[in-house]
C-alpha cells in the first residue's frame, strides 16, 4: 500500500515570496490534515478536511495560509506572503475517517521549508 | 481538549526495558489515549491506542489507571534504533487531538 506522499521534499524562498506544498494522501481515507512542526517542537495542526470539507482551522493563519482539498483527494497548502516564522517541516497526513471511531493517523515524510 | 504532560526527555541503555508516562487530568469520558513515535527527517508513527486497563502489540505495552489521569507507554527491551521522540496525545473521534512537545528517548549502547 502507497504511503501519504508529499511534494517537495525541501523549499528555500525568500520573505515575502509564495509558495504551495502537495499532498496525496493514502487511496481511501477520507480525512486529511496539514500540520506544521517548528524545530524542537511537536506537530501544531493546522487544518482537518473531512472529504473536501473544512473540519477544524482554527489555528491556520488565514491572513497568510490557505489550503484546500478539490474533490476530496488531494490537497495544496499555500503561504502568501512567507515570513521568516514560517520556516518549518510541514507535514501531511490522512485517515479513514469513519465516523465514531478514532483513526490512526499516516504520515507522509513532510516538505522542509527555509524562508531567507 | 484534554491537555497532556510528558517529561522533556528520557536516557536508556539497550536492553532495557522503558516506561513513558503522561499525565492527562482532565480526559473525558469518550476519549482515547494514542502514542506516536518519531524519527528525525520523518513524520509521526502509530505507536499504540487505548482506552482503559491494558493494550499490547508487538512493539509496545501501554497501561492505564482505573482513573485514566494518566498512562504509561512501556517499550520493552530498547535497542539503539528506539531512539526518537513519543508522544501522548489524548481525544475521541470528534474533536481534535493536540500534539504536545514529545518525550525525547535517547538509547545509549
Amino acid at each position: 500500500e502507497a504511503g501519504v506522499a508529499q511534494s517537495p521534499r525541501y523549499k528555500i524562498i525568500e520573505k515575502r515570496q509564495s509558495v504551495a506544498f502537495w499532498c496525496n494522501p493514502i487511496s481511501g481515507h477520507a480525512t486529511l490534515y496539514w500540520y506544521q512542526q517548528i524545530l524542537g517542537q511537536g506537530p501544531k495542526l493546522l487544518i482537518q478536511f473531512q472529504n473536501n470539507g473544512v473540519v477544524d482551522d482554527s489555528q491556520l493563519p488565514k491572513d497568510r495560509f490557505s489550503a484546500e482539498r478539490l474533490k476530496g483527494v488531494d490537497s495544496t497548502l499555500k503561504i502568501q506572503p512567507a515570513k521568516l516564522e514560517d520556516s518549518a517541516v510541514y507535514l501531511c497526513a490522512s485517515s479513514l475517517g469513519e465516523r465514531g471511531t478514532l483513526d490512526e493517523q499516516f504520515f507522509g515524510p513532510g516538505t522542509r521549508l527555509t524562508v531567507l | 481538549l484534554a491537555k497532556t504532560t510528558q517529561p522533556i526527555s528520557m536516557d536508556s541503555y539497550e536492553g532495557q526495558e522503558v516506561n513513558i508516562t503522561c499525565s492527562h487530568n482532565n480526559i473525558a469520558t469518550n476519549d482515547y489515549i494514542t502514542w506516536y513515535q518519531q524519527f528525525p527527517s520523518q513524520g509521526p508513527r502509530f505507536i499504540i491506542q487505548g482506552y482503559k486497563t491494558k493494550v499490547t502489540n508487538e512493539v509496545a505495552s501501554l497501561f492505564i489507571p482505573a482513573d485514566r489521569k494518566s498512562s504509561t507507554l512501556s517499550l520493552p527491551r530498547v535497542s539503539l534504533s528506539d531512539t526518537a521522540v513519543y508522544y501522548c496525545l489524548v481525544g475521541d473521534w470528534s474533536n481534535d487531538m493536540r500534539f504536545g512537545a514529545g518525550t525525547r528517548l535517547t538509547v545509549k549502547p
